[in-house]
């Protein structure tokens, strides 16, 4: 079946300007979650949805950044202000939850770049 | 605070040459480790889940196991197209995201 699909794949963008990324899980996977990879650097956590809980909003590093997800299906990662610290992969993964199995299936990411 | 480590940085080998990753993590209640492949501008691949200490799980060249501690990543005579990067990453009981190690990238030569 299709996998985790993100969209765009790179994004330019200038400092101090909004971005959106977007994310489509794998079909029937009721948990969600953005990632972000600095590079040379390891993956860190952002943020994750299940269904209709609470997100889990403990990695976001600043006010500028939040999530949104429909049900259990499309999320958005909106960056605001944008500053060159946030360029890096953003990595969008879903999971099933309750019952595993728990393995995350990624997609291909969203590079962004500030200049 | 949960920590995972891993070792070498970097591994170059010969086509053919067996060798280990390691991954040693320190949590509090372990509910899985997780075991990617990462090809350059890729997301991450999906090898393996390990649960419990003893376990054992396997895919054509690559085997990984698992003890209190650490983890292991066998490449047996690997090939060049098993040149990436090999993420860990754990999963404790009261939570769901996933913790990473940084990485240690794999470059067989033909």
């Amino acid at each position: 079946g299709a996998g985790v699909s993100q969209s765009p794949s790179n994004k330019v963008t200038e400092k101090g300007k909004d971005v959106e990324l977007r994310c489509d899980p794998i079909s029937g996977h009721t948990a969600l979650y953005w990632y972000r990879q600095r590079l040379g650097q390891g993956l860190e956590f952002l943020i994750y949805f299940q269904g209709n809980s609470a997100p889990d909003k403990s990695g976001l590093p600043s006010d500028r950044f939040s999530a949104e997800r429909t049900g259990e299906s499309v999320s958005t990662l909106t960056i605001q202000r944008t500053q060159q610290e946030d360029s890096a992969v953003y990595l969008c993964a879903s999971s099933f939850f309750s019952g595993g199995p728990y393995e995350q299936y990624f997609g291909p990411g969203t590079r962004l770049t500030v200049t | 605070e949960d920590q995972v480590t891993q070792s070498p940085e970097a591994l170059r080998l010969q086509e053919g040459e067996s060798s280990s990753l390691n991954c040693s993590y320190t949590v509090s209640g372990l509910r899985g480790l997780f075991w990617y492949r990462q090809d350059p501008g890729k997301g991450p691949e999906f090898l393996f889940t390990l649960y419990s200490a003893g376990e054992e799980k396997e895919k054509e060249r690559l085997k990984a196991t698992l003890t209190k501690k650490e983890s292991f990543l066998h490449i047996t005579a690997p090939k060049p197209e098993d040149s990436a990067t090999y993420l860990c990453a754990v999963q404790v009981s009261n939570d769901y995201k996933l913790s990473f190690g940084a990485g240690t990238t794999v470059t067989v030569r033909a």
